[in-house]
């Protein structure tokens, strides 16, 4: 089955600056990759999505890579906000037959004011 | 629906007796997730739905856990002799396609004391 690995855990960074979250996934068979931000307390949500057609996409100040060779996609957040802190989760999907979801075990990113 | 709701919110409930928690998915949404989600953990795969039918139940922790879903819309998921391991928030998610990611609900927080 997939194996999501995500790193790092925990990040901290100083507001204004760039914080790059990465994982990398096992089944090459996945083609959809979203991002979800999990405020304290709250649900999470979608944030961002790539699929595996597409190298890069960007969404004002969040981006996402996908390098479907290494097997790995990444998560970039530029210019950061305190309200950007967060735990963010990537996921790897395969949405052919049986849409398995396997989750990364999260980042918890701190945004220091 | 407009989104994916859960209830209870929250429930207390005392060690051994058994809790039902129910999402009700967004219309049209043909798959359902069950998460649970533990204090500052990430996201731990329960059952996934496709209409009624639950092709992969392989992350119920026990015999202790079931779920079902009816008319391929409302899901209830039964603990039976709750433990204290049990205690966390349960997330539910739908998806009309895993191309087009999910909607998590807002959980259910269980606490077995």
């Amino acid at each position: 089955g997939e194996n999501v690995e995500q790193h790092p855990s925990t990040l901290s960074v100083q507001e204004g600056d760039s914080a790059v979250i990465k994982c990398t996934y096992s089944d090459s068979a996945s083609n959809y990759f979203p991002w979800y931000k999990q405020e304290l307390g709250k649900r999470p949500q979608l944030i961002i999505d790539i699929r595996s057609n597409v190298g890069e996409k960007k969404d004002q100040r969040i981006a996402v890579t996908l390098n479907k060779t290494a097997k790995h996609f990444s998560l970039h957040i530029t210019e950061t906000q305190p309200e950007d802190s967060a735990v963010y989760f990537c996921a790897a999907i395969y949405s052919g037959g049986y849409q398995k979801v396997t989750f990364g075990i999260g980042t918890k990113l701190q945004v220091i004011p | 629906g407009a989104g994916v709701s859960q209830s209870p919110s929250n429930k207390v409930t005392e060690k051994g007796k058994d809790v039902e928690l129910r999402c009700d998915p967004i219309s049209g949404h043909t798959a359902l997730y069950w998460y649970r989600q533990s204090l500052g953990q990430g996201l731990e795969f329960l059952i996934y739905f496709q209409g009624n039918s639950a092709p992969d139940k392989s992350g119920l922790p026990s015999d202790r856990f079931s779920a079902e879903r009816t008319g391929g819309s409302v899901s209830t998921l039964t603990i039976q002799r709750t433990q204290q391991e049990d205690s966390a928030v349960y997330l539910c998610a739908s998806s009309s396609s895993a191309l087009y990611g999910y909607t998590f609900g807002s959980g259910t927080r269980l606490t077995v004391v």
